[in-house]
């Protein structure tokens, strides 16, 4: 993998539903893996960053775990709620460089 | 404490038009950053700045320049603007620019170029 990807692009997901979503990086040179959460017609903010593999982070009901050695990284929403209605966004970051590749973002919509 | 700040919103050139997008944070960061996010696409990094008096190329940086005026300010021109630099921009800070610092981003400016 050369770039970052995410999947699913969009999804819709009802309250109270639990969700995940994938974010795959290159795993060469790895550094460090970052979440956002980026709501609309506001900027990112930050959510977990990562580095380590088997590492996890947990923030209420959102929480991220991370494999380096296949280059990939799981956001997990438990009990959704309409607030979390947003784009996430991971980026990597290698060794020995100031910059982050993001990926495309996958798009949560929650429904009431 | 106002984090990282952008002028303007939102802007209409012409093509050929010539134009400065401002970017300023007061969190003391050493490095700061400007993006392009364009539909269906990631955040695209034009150029950086990884501290005070340096300033390096990213993944996009045809058409664009850069200043960091100052630990605070790092400025985005567009020198003579075309329609392919329609795009919203962010700029962001982090503290080092480690891989593994946190940016923080403004609100953005909308360009369009007609």
């Amino acid at each position: 993998i050369l770039n970052v990807e995410q999947s699913p692009q969009s999804l819709h997901v009802q309250e109270g539903d639990s969700t995940n979503f994938t974010c795959s990086f290159p795993s060469s040179n790895f550094y460090a893996l970052h979440w956002y959460r980026w709501e609309t017609a506001k900027s990112p903010e930050a959510l977990f960053v990562m580095t380590l593999n088997g590492d996890e982070k947990k923030k209420g009901r959102i929480s991220a775990t991370l494999n380096t050695k296949e280059g990939y990284s799981y956001l997990y929403i438990k009990g959704s709620q309409p607030e979390d209605s947003a784009t996430y966004l991971c980026a990597s970051t290698t060794s020995g460089t100031y910059k982050y590749i993001f990926g495309t973002g996958t798009r949560l919509k929650v429904l009431a | 404490n106002a984090g990282v700040t952008q002028t303007p919103k939102f802007q209409v050139l012409k093509t050929g038009q010539s134009m400065t997008l401002q970017c300023a944070q007061d969190m003391n960061h050493n490095s700061m950053y400007w993006y392009r996010q364009d539909p269906g696409m990631g955040l695209r990094l034009i150029y950086y700045s990884a501290s005070e008096g340096t300033t390096d190329k990213g993944e996009v940086p045809n058409g664009y320049n850069v200043s960091r005026l100052n630990k605070r300010e790092f400025s985005l021109r567009l020198e003579s603007a075309a329609p392919s630099q329609t795009s919203v921009y962010f700029c962001a800070s982090s503290v080092e620019g480690r891989g593994t610092d946190t940016q923080y981003f403004g609100p953005g400016t909308r360009l369009t170029v007609l």
